[in-house]
């Protein structure tokens, strides 16, 4: 099993749509979790931490599930910018240098 | 505007050339990280500075020499590559110890003939 697993997609959706998407990671030790949104061709940023009580910014929502070992992104009213990667990011030691990123997500909102 | 910034943006080389990326930082962060990124491919850790200090080396071939003179400057020296280590090279930073919460620089694109 990969240390960081999410399903590739592409996820297409229109623009206005909610979408979902889920990462799961193997070492329940796993301390920290992150979401990281990256554009074509540019680099990674960070779009969400995932705190244990779940977090909100806006049109987004990161949530963890410890017990199932998993994080979720929802992302509400999707709009044409949204199109993107988004990377699941695990530190699976806690407070280490070392993090696990998961394959991304593609998504592509359209019209 | 990214934070962190890394020349040269594109880099060709034969595989007996020798050159060095540069990374810089001003924001203060004492770990930085060079991650290989190669397309349709999560980013790969290959180094960690942390207070200057080499942390981590995660068994990356010789041929690539991490350097940190400092804690605003990163360099990657690279020597004898070979056609496959082309890719994208991207410079982090982190405000230790919230490794999380990385800053990437644009990359380094790399393409070795």
């Amino acid at each position: 099993r990969k240390e960081v697993e999410q399903d590739p997609g592409p996820f297409n959706v229109p623009e206005g749509a909610t979408v979902a998407f889920n990462c799961t990671y193997s070492n329940s030790a796993s301390q920290s979790f992150f979401w990281y949104r990256q554009d074509c061709r540019k680099e990674p940023k960070l779009l969400m931490s995932v705190y244990s009580s779940g977090n909100e910014d806006g049109r987004f929502t990161a949530q963890l599930n410890r017990a199932s070992q998993y994080i979720s992104l929802l992302i509400r009213d999707s709009k044409l910018s949204d199109s993107a990667t988004y990377l699941c990011v695990v530190n699976p030691t806690g407070g280490g240098n070392k993090l696990t990123f998961g394959t991304g997500t593609q998504l592509k909102v359209e019209l | 505007d990214t934070e962190v910034t890394q020349t040269p943006k594109h880099l060709v080389m034969g595989m007996t050339n020798k050159k060095s990326l540069k990374c810089e930082q001003h924001m203060g962060h004492r770990a930085m990280y060079w991650y290989k990124q190669k397309a349709k491919k999560p980013p790969e850790l290959m180094f960690v500075y942390s207070y200057e200090k080499l942390s981590i080396n995660e068994s990356v071939p010789s041929r690539f020499s991490p350097e940190c003179p400092n804690s605003s400057l990163l360099n990657l020296h690279l020597h004898a590559l070979q056609p496959e280590d082309s890719a994208l090279y991207l410079c982090a930073s982190s405000q230790d110890p919230l490794p999380g919460e990385l800053f990437f620089g644009e990359g380094s694109r790399l393409t070795v003939l």
